[in-house]
């Protein structure tokens, strides 16, 4: 069935260094990648998205690549900060004519001081 | 201009018990969804409405019932709350651009 892939579960880097979270997804007519930030007790916030004509898109410190072929993509934080600590959610939209998003089952992101 | 909003915010029922959980949105936007987040699971979608009158089920519909009489309403009915169905739920919506924009979520929990 429909499903997206995330890893890893959890992820520890220190202040200044870089974090990376992978994703699959299985649905090769999926055209749209979104990545939401969640925050304790709080709405998932979209950080960045990609569709699937473009290779990679930047915002400031954050990143993200997509490989059709490989039908994965990746979310790159560059220079992390303690406030980047949360989870972060990959998604997926099913292909053109469906309005369903498959979400991958999140990482935790603890960035240490 | 509120964006998504839900109530209530949190919310204990007993087993049995039915009760509805209230979306709405002030962005014109079509299409309207329910998801439940338990803890590494993700959200995973119940049901979506891709405008008024017209809805559907996503992954893990069963107990669960929508309907959609305007645009800027979506509320979720749970028809008979079981302990499986404490969760944290979302409701969101978006526009003919894909971007999805969440509530703030309803703390469920049913014992």
């Amino acid at each position: 069935g429909e499903n997206v892939e995330q890893h890893p579960s959890t992820l520890s880097v220190q202040e200044g260094d870089s974090a990376v979270i992978k994703c699959t997804y299985s649905d090769s007519a999926s055209n749209y990648f979104p990545w939401y930030k969640q925050e304790l007790g709080k709405r998932p916030q979209l950080i960045i998205d990609i569709r699937s004509n473009v290779g990679e898109k930047k915002d400031q410190r954050i990143a993200v690549t997509l490989n059709k072929t490989a039908k994965h993509f990746s979310l790159h934080i560059t220079e992390t900060q303690p406030e980047d600590s949360a989870v972060y959610f990959c998604a997926a939209l099913m292909g053109p004519g469906t309005y369903k998003y498959i979400f991958g089952t999140g990482t935790r992101l603890k960035v240490l001081a | 201009n509120a964006g998504v909003t839900q109530t209530p915010k949190f919310q204990v029922l007993k087993t049995g018990q039915s009760m509805t959980l209230q979306c709405a949105q002030d962005m014109n936007h079509e299409y309207m969804s329910w998801y439940r987040q338990d803890p590494g699971m993700g959200l995973r979608l119940i049901h979506y409405s891709v405008g008024a009158g017209i809805t559907d089920q996503g992954e893990v519909p069963n107990g669960y019932n929508v309907s959609r009489s305007t645009t800027e309403d979506f509320p979720l009915r749970l028809l008979s709350a079981a302990p499986s169905q404490t969760s944290v739920y979302f409701c969101a919506s978006r526009g003919r651009a894909d971007t999805q924009y969440f509530g703030p979520g309803t703390r469920l929990t049913v014992l």
